[in-house]
């Protein structure tokens, strides 16, 4: 069974320029998340969906972050612009369900924003 | 403020010793804690919970203790091995509505 895809790996952009990142769950896994890990820190959840729906984005910086989940499978998290703060690994997580506790994570994308 | 704390940034311990990991909350409402495992350029990996109806919760050399009054968990790893060093995060969350993880702590085990 394949894990988690995320893409790219590895991001470097300058300040104020756009960013995406894209993540593919585990196939039939209805509930996706995003988080940011910041150095030494733990994952911080900015948006959880259950299928194509936000079902938590009380932690998204709404003015410059963005999500979608269109067709309740893959995602897309968004950055414009970048700022030199937002440098970090994003992951992306998936679970069966919304009542399932256990979640399963993508490697990441490391983001450096100069 | 932290809801999770894991106050030991590093630890180092001797292969076939028993490693201890801890972990402490707040949120009296975090009623499902579990421990993730992380190497280098990966994303985390689930290892062992345990729901707070339970004071243990054993998966072969991996044990997980909770002390719901104390507000207190800690991961026992027995006995420990080199392939299992890597940075080990308690994350909690409230009947699946709210998953907080703590700051992790990077064990390391000598041959």
């Amino acid at each position: 069974e394949a894990g988690v895809v995320q893409s790219p790996r590895y991001k470097i952009i300058e300040k104020k320029q756009p960013v995406a990142f894209w993540c593919n769950p585990i196939s039939g896994h209805n509930t996706l998340y995003w988080y940011r890990q910041n150095l030494g820190q733990g994952p911080e959840l900015l948006i959880r969906y259950e299928n194509e729906e936000a079902v938590d984005d009380s932690q998204l910086p709404k003015d410059r972050f963005s999500a979608e989940r269109l067709k309740g499978v893959d995602s897309t998290l968004k950055i414009q612009p970048a700022e030199l703060g937002d440098s970090a690994v994003y992951l992306c997580a998936s679970s069966p369900t919304l009542d399932t506790d256990t979640q399963y994570f993508g490697p990441g994308t490391r983001l450096t924003v100069l | 403020d932290q809801q999770v704390k894991q106050n030991s940034p590093s630890l180092s311990v001797q292969e076939g010793r028993i490693s201890i990991l801890n972990c402490d909350y707040t949120n009296s409402m975090f009623d499902y804690f579990l421990w993730y495992k992380k190497y280098p350029a990966e994303g985390p990996t689930f290892l062992i919970s345990i729901s707070s109806i339970k004071d243990k919760n054993e998966d072969g050399r991996f044990t997980v203790f909770l002390n719901k009054s104390a507000k207190h968990l800690s991961l026992h790893i027995v006995p420990s091995q080199p392939g299992d060093s890597a940075v080990y995060f308690c994350a909690a969350s409230d009947y699946g509505q709210n998953f907080v993880f703590g700051p992790g702590t990077r064990l390391s085990v000598l041959p």
